[in-house]
């Protein structure tokens, strides 16, 4: 069973900072935050990852929570591109990427 | 560098037929995943494979096999095959197996069981 809970849906305006939420209050103290997003019927996309320091790179900032259950995707500045469904994985022991749900983000005009 | 390869993009079986789909991973990827998502039970997963060796494998029947090639190249299997196993089938590769090696997926195979 996934080991996230992610808002169904969210909607934002396009420019604008997208912010998608994600609680992990059983995450382990090895076991990694990851991001994906997957376009309607394409292969999920890598988006970033993080053990418990925020993390940076081209496409998105992740926020943990010093307590680790609990974390947040940023898109500093949503395009209609980026409508996708979100998807956060707490990868575990193992190695294998356990999908939610996942939520679906529609950035409007 | 070319990312994750799936072939055949597409494909079409019947009942009882058998599958087999192959995938390409990223240069100098030496771990390969297999998962299957359908609109019902959305994205789970189905074994990795790491140097020739299966590491782990998802609560899938046996019908549901795959193997790695020394060149990392990886193929899975589906014998007989059911309605149910309509789906997108996608694959991924990841440098190592470690927690924090990002796993790289392919475009996917959509096999349609008629």
């Amino acid at each position: 069973d996934a080991k996230t809970t992610q808002p169904p849906s969210m909607d934002c305006a396009e420019g604008r900072a997208a912010n998608l939420p994600c609680n992990h209050s059983t995450i382990s103290g090895n076991e990694y935050v990851y991001w994906y997003r997957q376009i309607h019927s394409q292969g999920p996309q890598y988006i970033i990852h993080g053990l418990k320091n925020n993390e940076t790179n081209e496409m998105a900032s992740l926020i943990i929570t010093e307590d680790r259950k609990s974390s947040t995707l940023i898109l500093p500045h949503a395009t209609l591109r980026d409508t996708a469904v979100y998807y956060c994985i707490v990868r575990v022991a193992g190695g294998k990427l356990i999908f939610g749900q996942g939520t679906e983000l529609s950035v409007k005009p | 560098k070319a990312g994750v390869t799936q072939t055949p993009r597409y494909l079409i079986k019947t009942r009882g037929q058998q599958v087999t789909l192959s995938c390409s991973p990223i240069s100098g990827h030496r771990s390969v995943s297999w998962y299957q998502q359908t609109p019902g039970q959305g994205l789970q997963f189905l074994f990795e494979y790491f140097s020739e060796t299966q590491r782990n494998k998802g609560n899938f029947p046996g019908r549901f096999s795959g193997r790695q090639f020394s060149n990392s190249r990886s193929e899975m299997n589906v014998s007989t095959l059911e309605l149910g196993d309509s789906a997108l089938y996608l694959c991924a590769s990841s440098a190592g197996t470690s927690l924090q090696y990002e796993q790289f997926f392919g475009p996917g195979t959509r096999l349609t069981v008629l």
